[in-house]
């Protein structure tokens, strides 16, 4: 159990057009949902939290107009990176948490999407 | 402020065991988290520890000391397939997770 999946696992587009990434869970309903960020050798960046209905909270320092994020149901949640730009190249992962689980801390994650903007 | 601390890498045998360690300083505690990373990969969850102990799954085995905030991971019986990073997290008062930098463990033959 505990599957999180993601869509699409690698893109390659051109600056300046917008990126969808989606991430669900298939198995379990997530009532929270988180977005990562993680550049080559380094460790996961925290980019924004989502509970489903609501609006995401987002860490210092990353841009929500640029970084939209909809959590529209208990199985999935969107990031779109808007206008990209080489430097939005890099890995993104997302996880979830179970909803009413004895383990309800754990977050499980998706197999991330590999974003390379020309 | 918040900080968790385990080794950049470590070199182990195949058919060894290691130990990987974590400190932590965080603002408040709500468990603690390892997760397993190859190159290239998303994090898969390992283990978790909210009460003082040992924890034991197949060939892994977390611990924790919250008087100490300090925790280690045990590999028993390495496999080269146990390549990978490790990554400790700790969940804050906020519960939100604070990500160690990982530890990079290399498998030799």
């Amino acid at each position: 159990g505990a599957v999180v999946s993601q869509h699409p696992s690698r893109v390659i587009c051109k600056s300046g057009t917008s990126v969808k990434i989606e991430c669900r869970s298939l198995d379990f309903q997530a009532t929270t949902m988180f977005w990562y960020r993680q550049f080559p050798k380094q460790s996961l960046m925290l980019m924004a939290t989502s509970n489903e209905g609501s609006k995401a909270t987002y860490e210092q320092g990353v841009e929500k107009d640029k970084f939209l994020i909809n959590h529209a149901s208990l199985t999935l949640s969107t990031l779109t990176v808007t206008s990209a730009h080489p430097e939005d190249s890099s890995f993104y992962i997302c996880s979830a948490r179970q909803a009413a689980s004895g383990d309800s801390e754990t977050q499980y994650f998706g197999p991330g999407t590999r974003l390379l903007v020309l | 402020g918040q900080n968790i601390d385990q080794p950049t890498e470590m070199t182990a045998t195949e058919g060894a065991i290691v130990q990987i360690n974590c400190t932590y300083q965080t603002s408040g505690f709500n468990g603690l988290f390892w997760y397993q990373q190859h190159a290239g990969e998303a994090p898969t969850f390992l283990s978790y520890n909210v009460l003082d102990g040992l924890e034991e799954k197949g060939r892994f085995s977390s611990f924790l000391s919250r008087s100490k905030g300090y925790s280690y991971l045990l590999l028993k019986e390495l496999q080269m397939k146990d390549s990978a990073s490790y990554l400790c997290a700790v969940m804050d008062s906020n519960y939100q997770l604070i990500w160690g930098a990982g530890t990079k463990l290399i498998i030799k033959p």
